[in-house]
């Protein structure tokens, strides 16, 4: 089954808004992680949310988990240039022998304009 | 700050060939992985492995892939037989020894493979 589907697929500011994603997933999950691509490169990891928490800041991110909803959202506040990339929620979810593995989105990719 | 790091950057091969795509985990880091993404697509989770074994492995991971840690910095991925279909960006990952809650797992910053 499909986890972390984030929407909306494409986002378009302008320097200075607030940007928010969001994550949904479909199995009970043991932590929410965000993560960011610039094109072409490595995944830089964000932040991760454990299953018992609801909220987490991390400099201009805010993480949010309702695990009632099955659903996450990433806002990044007061958003520059340099955040335009692509954002991938990941989840780690609960199963039998599990190695870790997480499930990745399909990413929202975030275009900030000058 | 320590980092996973990967080599090579971009592999060129040809199909039915063998590729070893090399990883440096972060050092003190216990459980390594192995993750690919086709060109265009999600993230795909291919194999973990911990205390020298396969903890995990995804439906990707046939006889053509192998992983080995062959020493206490390295670890690799093998495809025995490259396919034209294995082109994609490969992505190693680690994460400590915090278990399953805190599995925050850092990645590589990836080998582009190309199979022609």
């Amino acid at each position: 089954s499909q986890q972390g589907e984030e929407d909306p697929q494409a986002l378009s500011i302008q320097e200075g808004e607030n940007a928010t994603m969001n994550c949904s997933y479909k199995t009970s999950i043991n932590n929410l992680q965000w993560y960011r691509q610039n094109s072409g490169r490595g995944l830089v990891h964000l932040i991760l949310i454990r299953s018992n928490e609801r909220e987490k800041h991390s400099g201009r991110l805010r993480v949010t988990l309702d695990t009632s909803k099955k659903s996450s959202s990433l806002l990044i506040t007061a958003s520059r240039a340099a955040d335009t990339a692509s954002y991938f929620c990941a989840t780690d979810a609960v199963r039998p022998n599990s190695g870790y593995a997480l499930n990745f989105g399909k990413g929202t990719s975030l275009l900030v304009t000058p | 700050e320590p980092e996973v790091t990967q080599t090579p950057s971009h592999q060129v091969t040809q199909m039915g060939q063998e590729v070893i795509l090399r990883c440096v985990p972060i050092s003190n880091h216990l459980y390594f992985y192995w993750y690919r993404q086709i060109l265009g697509q999600k993230v795909e989770f291919l194999v973990s492995f911990y205390n020298n074994e396969i903890s995990e492995k995804s439906e990707i991971f046939d006889d053509q892939f192998s992983v080995e840690r062959p020493d206490g910095s390295n670890f690799t991925l093998k495809i025995r037989s490259t396919k034209l279909e294995d082109s994609a960006m490969y992505f190693c990952a680690s994460s400590d020894v915090g278990g399953r809650v805190y599995n925050e797992q850092f990645f590589g910053p990836g080998t582009r493979l190309t199979v022609l």
